[in-house]
């Protein structure tokens, strides 16, 4: 089974109202991703966490990481129709002194203009 | 751009086939890695290589090998394709400067009939 998984699975919201998205994961990570997918197009990062972080911001996004209930929560600020994609989280892992970066499974975000 | 190309973007084949997919990189990064998306799944990581020689097993190796004999090219091989297979392939580098981001190929989709 996978490492991560995402809820909600689908989540649309008007323009302009917040979007929350969640990710619990299974074992210890140096640190959790969040990654953006447009329709048909590869991956792109967002943001990144450390597992001795709590909670970091970036432009209209904040991320926390609860690490005692291995879950994290990706928060979109006044959503906008262009943030329209799926969103996924990643997280990373030693295997053997290896970073091993596994992904949950997604949560489609579609904002309404 | 992250310099990370894919080949074929699409191929089609027939159950029982040999199939190579190729991930070319221009950054010199040491971590490659390669993923299969599918509906409900989200991504799933197959191989990943920590240097030239050097891989490891993800979650879905079954039916899949890579070699990696130069930095810049990480190849995925599926010896004898069967419709499971049919998938839309992702590769990605891990951003070198310790950050632990990745950076995404637009993908190889894949339809094994």
């Amino acid at each position: 089974s996978q490492q991560g998984e995402e809820d909600p699975q689908a989540l649309s919201i008007q323009e302009g109202e917040n979007a929350t998205m969640n990710c619990s994961y299974k074992t210890s990570i140096n640190n959790l991703q969040w990654y953006r997918q447009n329709s048909g197009r590869g991956l792109v990062h967002l943001i990144l966490i450390r597992s001795n972080e709590r909670e970091k911001h970036s432009g209209r996004l904040r991320v926390t990481l609860d690490t005692s209930k291995k879950s994290s929560s990706l928060l979109i600020t006044a959503s906008r129709a262009a943030d329209t994609a799926s969103y996924f989280c990643a997280t990373e892992v030693d295997s053997g002194g290896y970073q091993k970066v596994t992904f949950g499974t997604g949560t489609k975000l579609q904002v309404i203009p | 751009d992250a310099g990370i190309t894919q080949s074929p973007r699409h191929k089609v084949t027939e159950t029982g086939t040999p199939v190579t997919l190729r991930c070319h990189q221009t950054e010199n990064h040491r971590y490659m890695y390669w993923y299969r998306q599918d509906p409900g799944h989200g991504l799933r990581l197959i191989h990943y290589s920590y240097g030239v020689k050097d891989t490891d097993k993800g979650e879905v190796s079954d039916g899949y090998s890579v070699s990696r004999s130069k930095t810049e090219d990480f190849l995925l091989t599926l010896e004898s394709a069967t419709s499971s297979q049919t998938s839309v392939y992702f590769c990605a580098i891990r951003g070198g400067d310790g950050s632990g981001e990745l950076f995404f190929g637009e993908g190889s989709r894949l339809t094994v009939l």
